[in-house]
Parts: C-alpha cells; sequence; structure tokens
C-alpha cells in the first residue's frame, strides 16, 4: 500500500494562480489524477494523466509532476473553484489497487 | 452520456451487511473500463473501497478486503457492493464510479451522486 499527503487548506486571492500539491512514493511511478468537490456534491474529474482535461473543464486547470510530487495548478482562480481537491493514483504495489489523498480545502478570497 | 446512480438501504444496523447497486446507463459495462466504490465518512476524505472489471476481476482496499465482495451484473449493466460486519466507522457516503486502470495512470470518471449508508441500531 502506499499514501499520498496533500496539505489539508489553501488560499488563493480571486484572480491569482495557486498550485495544489500531492505527494507519494506512488507518483514516481504514475500520474496523479485530480478531484474538485464542492459540498454536497460527488468528486469531478479535473485533470488526469500527464495533464490532460476532461470535456467540460476550463483550461485554467492545468497539471504537473515532478520525482514524487504532482501538482495542480489553477491560473486565475474564480470564485466558483473554492472547493475541495483530491488527488489519486495507482498504488506502488504494482496491481490496480487505487490510493486518494487527504484533500485540500481550497478558499478563494 | 455516461451516468451512474447508487441503490440501496440508507440504515444498517450494527454487525450486519451492507449492500448497495450502481445502475450504469448510457454505457455498457461489458464493453471495458473498471467499475469502483469510494466511500466518504462525514467531514472525512475519500476512501477507495475496491474496483472490477466487467470480466470479474476485483481489487480490493487491503484494510477492507476480509469484509468486501464486489461482483458485476453484465445482463442488468449494474455492479454491487457488499460490506459485511458493518460498525459505526462504516457510515460514510458511498459512491459508485467508472474507472481506469492504465499503464501509468489511473482515474475515475464520472461518479454517482453517492448514496448516504448510516450504521446504527
Amino acid at each position: 500500500s502506499s499514501e499520498l499527503t496533500q496539505d489539508p487548506a489553501v488560499s488563493v486571492a480571486l484572480g491569482q494562480t495557486v498550485r495544489i500539491t500531492c505527494q507519494g512514493d506512488s507518483l514516481r511511478s504514475y500520474y496523479a489524477s485530480w478531484y474538485q468537490q464542492k459540498p454536497g456534491q460527488a468528486p469531478v474529474l479535473v485533470i488526469y494523466g500527464k495533464n490532460n482535461r476532461p470535456s467540460g473543464i476550463p483550461d485554467r486547470f492545468s497539471g504537473s509532476s515532478s520525482g514524487n510530487t504532482a501538482s495542480l495548478t489553477i491560473t486565475g482562480a474564480q470564485a466558483e473553484d473554492e472547493a475541495d481537491y483530491y488527488c489519486n493514483s495507482r498504488d506502488s504495489s504494482g496491481n490496480h489497487h487505487v490510493v486518494f489523498g487527504g484533500g485540500t480545502k481550497l478558499t478563494v478570497l | 452520456q455516461v451516468q451512474l446512480q447508487e441503490s440501496g438501504p440508507g440504515l444498517v444496523k450494527p454487525s450486519e451487511t451492507l449492500s448497495l447497486t450502481c445502475a450504469v446507463s448510457g454505457y455498457s459495462i461489458s464493453s471495458g473500463y473498471y467499475w469502483g466504490w469510494i466511500r466518504q465518512p462525514p467531514g472525512k476524505g475519500l476512501e477507495w473501497i475496491g474496483s472490477i472489471y466487467h470480466s470479474g476481476s476485483t481489487y480490493y482496499n487491503p484494510s477492507l478486503k476480509s469484509r468486501v465482495t464486489i461482483s458485476v451484473d453484465t445482463s442488468k449493466n449494474q455492479f454491487s457492493l457488499k460490506l459485511s460486519s458493518v460498525t459505526a466507522a462504516d457510515t460514510a457516503v458511498y459512491y459508485c464510479a467508472r474507472g481506469y486502470s492504465g499503464y501509468d495512470l489511473g482515474w475515475f470518471d464520472p461518479w454517482g451522486q453517492g448514496t448516504l449508508v448510516t450504521v446504527s441500531s
């Protein structure tokens, strides 16, 4: 098994750029995927793979990776981006097991 | 588009078995991908429970493996979760989702709306 670590909370001024990070050994082998979850709603995939956005996700969302750290960047944060963000990846065991990070609460000031 | 909908009892007694079903529309389970269950205790983060391929191959979270069974019914285009010997710690919103597990990545999309299951006598 493996773990993914996220900062519990991050804030950003409206219109500014924010980076949310995710650390874990599995990220040396697998790309992270990122999910946005607003209160009372199901998570929504916003980034997967090297830096891919599902249809309908604004291009202000981007992803990157280096070593054991994956990052989700929001360039020009909007009020509607205030949400919890979770990373996930396959775990480092080599099978199809999955692990999630603990989540980051993003506040847009 | 692909849609998933969870169904099952919202209240389960301690020591009993939690049973949920996820109905899939807009996509045939037999066509591929894999299908997962994820839960979220109130106010907490996401926890992967397990996943199943259309072929029936299953993968479970090691911390829950002894209590979890996931099965698929391709004729009804749905898959199911059973979690035995539940306790209050199993109280959570349970989500089903379509997943992909590839050479160097994995993701879940889309997700069902989730269903709250409370374990209480």
